[in-house]
């Protein structure tokens, strides 16, 4: 298993831009989110889905859209780039079998900046 | 309002000696306890996690500590290692939650000194 994937590693966009971070998952995992890492501020969720069709916000969602065609991919929409969503986003996924959603399996990150 | 709280942002340990992070949580409904420790450049990966019908658990040189009444817990590494330098992450949830969300501390950034 590869585990859970992200692409592009590093992004450097302008403001006003769009892009969307990709992250696919190879666990059948039903439950993915999406957090970023700055620094002295630990890990805030952006947002999450509990499976395919169900997302929902999480502690700091704008800016951001996401949508879940599928089981396997979660996929982060920066509808216009700021430079305040510099950061170092994480996607992470979780074994759903017996109430172990909590157990979360994060991705290697993507770094983006917004000049 | 920081769910979980965690201390202290930095830790300087020399080899050989116990490294102590702190943290503390307001949610009485959390259950769950995980620490997660991330390298430079990687993504966070559970380390140990701690469910509250126990007070203490032990994996090798990582062991958590639990007092729900003072609704704290802490992760002691003993024999510290140049290896464990790394950022520590404590978090909180509720076990088996539909939402299966983590509140995350701010993160501690061990160095150990050879």
């Amino acid at each position: 298993n590869a585990g859970v994937t992200q692409t592009p590693k590093f992004q450097v966009l302008k403001t006003g831009q769009s892009m969307t971070l990709q992250c696919a998952q190879d666990m059948n995992h039903e439950y993915m989110s999406w957090y970023r890492q700055d620094p002295g501020m630990g890990l805030r969720l952006i947002h999450y889905s509990v499976g395919a069709g169900i997302t929902d916000q999480g502690e700091v969602p704008n800016g951001y859209n996401v949508s879940r065609s599928t089981t396997e991919d979660f996929p982060l929409r920066l509808l216009s780039a700021a430079p305040s969503q510099t950061s170092v986003y994480f996607c992470a996924s979780s074994y759903s079998g017996a109430g172990r959603y909590n157990e979360q399996f994060f991705g290697p990150g993507t770094r983006l900046t917004v000049l | 309002q920081q769910q979980v709280k965690q201390s202290p942002q930095s830790l300087i340990v020399q080899k050989g000696g116990i490294s102590i992070i702190n943290c503390a949580y307001e949610n009485t409904a959390f259950d769950y306890f995980p620490w997660y420790q991330q390298f430079p450049g990687k993504g966070p990966a559970l380390l140990i996690a701690i469910r509250p019908d126990v007070s203490e658990k032990k994996e090798g040189r990582f062991t958590i500590s639990f007092n729900k009444s003072a609704k704290q817990f802490s992760l002691h590494i003993m024999d510290s290692q140049p290896g464990d330098s790394a950022t520590y992450f404590c978090a909180a949830s509720k076990w088996g939650s539909t939402l299966g969300r983590l509140y995350f501390g701010r993160g501690t950034q061990l160095t150990v000194w050879p």
